[in-house]
């Protein structure tokens, strides 16, 4: 099946610093999303990206659609402590016998310090 | 308007046993999905009911798991026999059929068998 490799695992950064995260595939996608799950809580989306290159910012988040449809990035600038939580990218494949199934990326977990 | 619940939050049970996990989706959204995220793994896709029907159900790891919708409304999913793998995060999702990029989750059933 698709697979989505999400990099990195992990992260340890400080308040303020900027954080850049991203998700490759070997197949192409149509649709790239960025959710973010809080502990004890289900994925909520951040960001949603629908055409190649397209640039999409919602407040300190910023994430892009890659141009060969085959990567997508999040960055997060000027990190502050409720941004702890783990990032997932999530996509559809172009050739999906189903257009709403997701598939996701192992998740990204940011861990802020003061 | 109420977000997808899902009951129960959180299940303990013994290798062996019965689990019917709960999801009510958001009032009037005709599409329900069903994911799973075993530890430290990648949240993965287990199947997608349009209103009542199962559109797709290519992620159910096995005959062991059943999901129903009757009616269309909330969806059951039961797992038996549980197995010790079974473990992990449930989480239940909804889309309005007319805008079914944008994806609403639960907040999860986390399910530990012993």
């Amino acid at each position: 099946g698709q697979q989505l490799n999400q990099s990195p695992q992990s992260m340890f950064i400080q308040e303020g610093e900027d954080v850049s995260m991203n998700c490759t595939s070997s197949s192409i996608f149509n649709t790239w999303l960025w959710y973010k799950q809080d502990p004890g809580e289900g994925p909520v989306l951040l960001i949603a990206l629908y055409k190649a290159g397209e640039l999409t910012s919602n407040g300190r988040l910023t994430a892009q659609f890659g141009i060969t449809r085959k990567d997508s990035f999040l960055n997060i600038s000027a990190s502050i402590p409720s941004d702890v939580g783990i990032y997932f990218c999530a996509g559809r494949p172009y050739f999906t016998g189903t257009a709403s199934k997701l598939t996701f990326g192992t998740g990204t977990r940011l861990q802020v310090t003061l | 308007e109420a977000g997808v619940t899902q009951f129960p939050s959180h299940s303990v049970i013994e290798k062996g046993q019965t689990v019917t996990l709960r999801c009510d989706p958001i009032s009037g959204h005709d599409n329900l999905y069903w994911y799973r995220r075993v530890m430290g793994k990648e949240i993965k896709f287990l199947l997608h009911f349009v209103k009542e029907s199962k559109q797709d159900e290519s992620g159910m790891p096995n005959n062991r798991f059943l999901a129903e919708r009757t009616g269309g409304t909330y969806s059951t999913l039961k797992v038996q026999p549980a197995e010790l793998e079974d473990s992990g995060v449930y989480f239940c999702a909804s889309s309005h059929q007319a805008a079914g990029n944008t994806i609403y989750f639960g907040e999860g059933s986390w399910l530990t068998v012993v």
